[in-house]
């Protein structure tokens, strides 16, 4: 079946590292979205992309960054883990009729 | 820029009694609204949508309706269960053909009481 696998499912860092969260989708959509999930302020949009070699920033981007090689994959780059970036991570996809389809998630910490 | 409000933030009802949560939205141009289920630990899910040009829709004991002119919309739980338990969100669509993403509210927690 097709789906959308986030990994890892959670991790462990150190301020200052870099760190790659991976988003796969096999439905083939062309529209790719990174939200993160803190308390009290539902899903924050992050980056997303409508399609190969498109990226944009979404509302909360400084400090992320996304590529768009491949139909797929969106990876979510933290150039440098800060404390603030705690939180838990989760990739969607749609196929550009609105409905979208949430991962597992990613629970990071920043130590 | 885009605002999704939702209200309440927590809501708790007796089992049976019918819960509502209601949604505003500042983008006119809005035209896609859909409702996801969190449970603890789980991803949201979706559970109802509806289009701009239908007022209401509904499946089973969820209900949603939309307000265009005064950019709101609401969700209905009928007969609810301990199982509907979850926080919910609501959300509008932003864009349009196919280059679209959605603003999300801030969520309520529901929780319902045997």
């Amino acid at each position: 079946d097709a789906e959308i696998t986030q990994s890892p499912r959670h991790k462990i860092t150190e301020t200052g590292r870099q760190v790659t969260l991976a988003c796969h989708q096999t439905w083939n959509h062309n529209n790719m979205f990174w939200y993160r999930q803190d308390l009290g302020h539902g899903l924050r949009l992050i980056h997303y992309s409508y399609g190969v070699q498109d990226t944009n920033k979404g509302e909360v981007s400084d400090g992320y960054s996304v590529s768009r090689s491949n139909t797929e994959d969106l990876p979510l780059t933290l150039e440098s883990a800060a404390s603030s970036q705690t939180s838990v991570y989760f990739c969607a996809s749609s196929d550009g009729a609105d409905t979208q389809y949430f991962g597992p998630g990613t629970r990071l910490t920043v130590l | 820029g885009e605002n999704v409000e939702q209200h309440p933030s927590t809501l708790s009802v007796q089992e049976g009694d019918s819960a509502v949560i209601k949604c505003t939205y500042s983008d006119s141009a809005s035209n896609y609204f859909p409702w996801y289920k969190q449970e603890l630990g789980k991803r949201p899910q979706l559970i109802i949508d509806i289009r701009s040009n239908v007022g209401e829709k509904k499946d089973q004991r969820i209900a949603v309706t939309l307000n265009k002119t005064a950019k709101h919309f609401s969700l209905h739980i009928t007969e609810t269960q301990p199982e509907d338990s979850a926080v919910y969100f609501c959300a509008a669509s932003i864009g349009s053909g196919g280059y679209n993403k959605l603003i999300f509210g801030a969520g309520t927690r529901l929780a319902v009481h045997p």
